[in-house]
């Protein structure tokens, strides 16, 4: 089956830096790469996603970045807030009986300090 | 609309007992699943379904049973706790692919604290 690392798993920034998350997957069948944020006491919520034919998709002060011949795939925040930290997973998904099937990394716990 | 449901919020069972946590959405989702998650281990899939009477085992499927028996509902059945099934659950929608466009979000529900004895 599909296997997700993600790295690293804490990442600590002051606020107005950039914070990088990378994750790697290991089945080439996998086509949809979402990304969830997971505040402390909450339900995973959607950020943003990318699909295998994209290489690249920003969202304001978020970006995903995908490299489908390298099986790897990262997310980037400028100008860290505080309300940035939370828990962050990536998932690489693979399209079963019409649906889209995560599996998810570890997860990274993002800290801003302000 | 209230999404994703799930109840209990908490429970607290001893060794042996056995219990069932509900799901529900009112999205008509086609897609429907179960997620643990432990500390430093991420999200880890228990049971899927794509549809009413169907479903597969996901990742770490022992210990649990589901069913689905309509597009709306689709509860996890623990048959004999553990203390290794201490866990936070999350329940999961989303909707069938659609070829050029719509959305593969997957909502979570609010989660259920587990705590085996």
């Amino acid at each position: 089956g599909e296997n997700v690392e993600q790295h690293p798993s804490t990442l600590s920034v002051q606020e107005g830096d950039s914070a990088v998350i990378k994750c790697t997957y290991s089945d080439s069948a996998s086509n949809y790469f979402p990304w969830y944020k997971q505040e402390l006491g909450k339900r995973p919520q959607l950020i943003i996603d990318i699909r295998s034919n994209v290489g690249e998709k920003k969202d304001q002060r978020i970006a995903v970045t995908l490299n489908k011949t390298a099986k790897h795939f990262s997310l980037h925040i400028t100008e860290t807030q505080p309300e940035d930290s939370a828990v962050y997973f990536c998932a690489a998904s693979i399209l079963a009986g019409g649906s889209y099937i995560p599996t998810f990394g570890r997860g990274t716990s993002l800290i801003v300090h302000p | 609309n209230a999404g994703v449901t799930q109840t209990p919020k908490f429970q607290v069972l001893k060794t042996g007992q056995s219990m069932t946590l509900q799901c529900a959405q009112d999205m008509n989702h086609e897609y429907m699943s179960w997620y643990r998650q432990d500390p430093g281990m991420g999200l880890r899939l228990i049971h899927y379904s794509v549809g009413a009477g169907i479903t597969d085992q996901g990742e770490v499927p022992n210990g649990y049973n589901v069913s689905r028996s309509t597009t709306e509902d689709f509860p996890l059945r623990l048959l004999s706790a553990a203390p290794s099934q201490t866990s936070v659950y999350f329940c999961a929608s989303s909707y069938h692919h659609r070829l050029g466009g719509g959305t593969d979000t997957q909502y979570f529900g609010p989660g259920t604290r587990l705590t085996v004895l």
